[in-house]
């Protein structure tokens, strides 16, 4: 089975501390994602990369950036963290399309991390 | 952008009913539909993966359908039972106009089936 693992379910942090949350995946998926889920607005898309070094924003990447030095990890650093980050983060891989995999595939999703700064 | 809404937002059901969980997409020019589940406090798990040139899947109990051209998927459970108790989300992976690295989600239908 695809494992897309995040290193802790639970963080809590102060103001303007700089947080990092990992996120490893084992299947050699090229793409990875970083969500994060409030209530009442869903799940929207911070950050993605498609390749190691590449990054390419979503929808709301301000306050975040991240880190992808090898292929099976993505890290997303909250620079200083503030209240209203808040949330679940949600980490996703994905293989690309190519001639061994012409259809996109699915998403596979991490266990999520709780992160509540005060 | 595209747009996914999810009908109900929340449905409660007797042990043993069949049940269909709805979901809309404003943009039919998709490559896949993914429909999830996510216990409270967890992370997403997948169930079913409809390609766009796919009708349905069927997974066990589970049979998602997709009418692409009407933007319209549906997430059918026969015979549901109380460990079905979940949030189910339905999300489409973006075509041409939405890039396809694009997973758009829906808000979510909180199923509960009462013993």
């Amino acid at each position: 089975d695809v494992k897309v693992t995040q290193s802790s379910r639970y963080l809590v942090k102060r103001t303007g501390e700089k947080v990092f949350l990992e996120c490893v995946q084992d299947m050699d998926h090229e793409n990875m994602f970083w969500y994060r889920q409030d209530p009442g607005l869903g799940l929207r898309l911070i950050y993605f990369s498609y390749d190691v070094k590449m990054k390419e924003k979503g929808d709301i990447p301000e306050g975040y950036s991240v880190s992808r030095e090898k292929k099976e990890r993505f890290s997303l650093i909250l620079e200083s963290a503030s209240t209203n980050q808040t949330s679940m983060y949600l980490c996703a891989s994905s293989p690309t399309t190519g001639p061994l995999i012409p259809l996109p595939r699915g998403y596979t999703f991490g266990s999520g991390t709780r992160l509540t700064v005060v | 952008k595209q747009e996914v809404t999810q009908i109900p937002a929340a449905l409660s059901v007797p042990e043993g009913e069949n049940l269909v969980l709805n979901c809309s997409f404003t943009d039919s020019a998709i490559y896949n539909l993914q429909w999830f589940r996510q216990d409270p406090g967890k992370g997403l798990t997948s169930l079913l993966l409809i390609q766009s040139s796919q009708r349905e899947q069927t997974s066990g109990r589970l049979n998602a359908s997709l009418d692409k051209s009407s933007g319209r998927s549906t997430l059918y459970i026969a015979a549901s039972q109380p460990g079905d108790s979940a949030t189910y989300l339905c999300a489409v992976r973006g075509g041409m106009r939405s890039g396809a690295n694009n997973l758009f989600f829906g808000t979510g239908t909180r199923l509960t089936v009462i013993p």
